[in-house]
């Protein structure tokens, strides 16, 4: 079956401009993470979807992130007047209600601002 | 402030032989802890886990250790293959209603050489 999907895969965007990132998580799949991977670091959680409410959104750096999700599918990150510390690789992960330590991700987009 | 820590950044063995890959953490309220495995331009992939009740767990040539007192856990991968070349996260998790978020460390690159 499919995996998680994201795109673009890659995205290089001029400091300032708004980026959108796209998450297709499992068909089946109740929950949805966002992640970010800075160079050299771990994976630092964003955001928690559960369904189409987002319960924790405690990670997300600042006011210029955001993000939203259609009922249990696509989720989309929008990032607000980039930075070019936002040059980051941005990882979407969904897993079974229930099973969330599982978490399945996808390939990452790697979002540069220059 | 990093509570998950891999403090080798890469680790090279030979094929056939033993891989030790290891993590520490901090925060005492994780229960529960995984390993990821990632290749290049790919997501991370679950590769094994283990509750705080257990202090192994087995996966055919993987094993991870916990050992609680000292805050450690190794994981251990025999014998090595050169498909094993990744990089390998070491992830926890705290119990209660923030069970979904993952705190990772910044993983670890390993390369078996053939």
């Amino acid at each position: 079956g499919a995996g998680v999907s994201q795109s673009p895969s890659n995205k290089v965007t001029e400091k300032g401009k708004d980026v959108e990132l796209r998450c297709d998580p499992i068909s089946g799949h109740t929950a949805l993470y966002w992640y970010r991977q800075r160079l050299g670091q771990g994976l630092e959680f964003l955001i928690y979807f559960q369904g189409n409410s987002a319960p924790d959104k405690s990670g997300l750096p600042s006011d210029r992130f955001s993000a939203e999700r259609t009922g249990e599918s696509v989720s989309t990150l929008t990032i607000q007047r980039t930075q070019q510390e936002d040059s980051a690789v941005y990882l979407c992960a969904s897993s079974l209600r229930g099973l969330v330590y599982e978490q399945y991700f996808g390939p990452g987009t790697r979002l540069t601002v220059t | 402030d990093q509570q998950v820590k891999q403090n080798s950044p890469s680790l090279s063995v030979q094929e056939g032989r033993i891989s030790i890959l290891n993590c520490d953490y901090t925060n005492s309220m994780f229960d529960y802890f995984l390993w990821y495995k990632k290749y290049p331009a790919e997501g991370p992939t679950f590769l094994i886990s283990i509750s705080s009740i257990k202090d192994k767990n087995e996966d055919g040539r993987f094993t991870v250790f916990l050992n609680k007192s000292a805050k450690h856990l190794s994981l251990h991968i025999v014998p090595s293959q050169p498909g094993d070349s990744a990089v390998y996260f070491c992830a926890a998790s705290a119990g209660g209603g923030s069970n979904y978020k993952l705190t990772f460390g910044k993983g670890t690159l390993l390369t078996v050489n053939p």
